[in-house]
């Protein structure tokens, strides 16, 4: 089946401690990208990536960071400078920019 | 640049009732537009998309959506609501022009609220 998976559903954390959350697909989409949840304010693009090896920041990138080493897989990095980083994590891909884009099931990460 | 309009947070219906979710868009460009839908703690699924063609499109889950120009609007309907439809509905737009800067912006997202 194809898809996108994101690892894990829940993550705990200390505060100080940066945390990697994965995401892999074997959709073949060239596009990857990573929005940010939180309770009333929608969806926010975090980074986003149109081929291996590059990769652009979203309008919340400050805090974070990622790689783009491989096509199925776009690993978001939540660094100890992020200010508030206890939200859930959306990671989405598609076949072009332009196109509708397949979520994965989300992680809910908790820092305290 | 183009924005995506959902007004108010939360629409409650009863169970049978016409479900609509409005949305509007700017966009300097013909858009290409998208429902999606979200249930409690899971990521977003689509629900269908316009891309130019038939303006009256048909998703799942007996959903549907038309495209107005006009008015740029893409509202949701479904005639009749169920109690598994209550969820958060989020709409988005991209432009097809492409290009480096080509992406999705959504909305922020509707909760529908269904009673038996």
């Amino acid at each position: 089946d194809g898809g996108i998976t994101q690892s894990p559903k829940y993550l705990f954390r200390k505060e100080g401690q940066n945390v990697t959350l994965s995401c892999e697909q074997n959709l073949n989409h060239d596009a990857m990208y990573w929005y940010r949840q939180d309770p009333g304010q929608g969806l926010r693009l975090i980074y986003y990536s149109q081929i291996v090896n590059d990769f652009q920041k979203g309008d919340i990138a400050e805090g974070y960071s990622v790689s783009r080493e491989k096509k199925e897989s776009f690993p978001l990095t939540v660094t100890s400078a992020q200010k508030n980083p206890t939200a859930f994590y959306l990671c989405a891909s598609s076949i072009s920019q332009t196109y509708e884009q397949y979520f994965g099931p989300g992680t809910r990460l908790t820092v305290t | 640049a183009q924005s995506v309009t959902q007004l108010g947070s939360h629409v409650s219906v009863s169970e049978g009732a016409l479900v609509l979710l409005r949305c509007n868009y700017s966009s300097s460009v013909p858009p290409y537009l998208f429902w999606y839908v979200q249930y409690p703690n899971q990521g977003l699924q689509l629900l269908l998309k316009y891309t130019s063609a038939a303006t009256l499109v048909k998703g799942i889950n007996g959903f549907e959506a038309e495209f107005k120009k006009s008015e740029t609007s893409f509202h949701l309907t479904k005639p009749s609501a169920h109690m598994s439809d209550a969820a958060e509905y989020f709409c988005a737009v991209s432009d097809w022009e492409g290009g480096a800067n080509s992406k999705l912006t959504f909305g922020k997202g509707i909760t529908l609220s269904v009673r038996p």
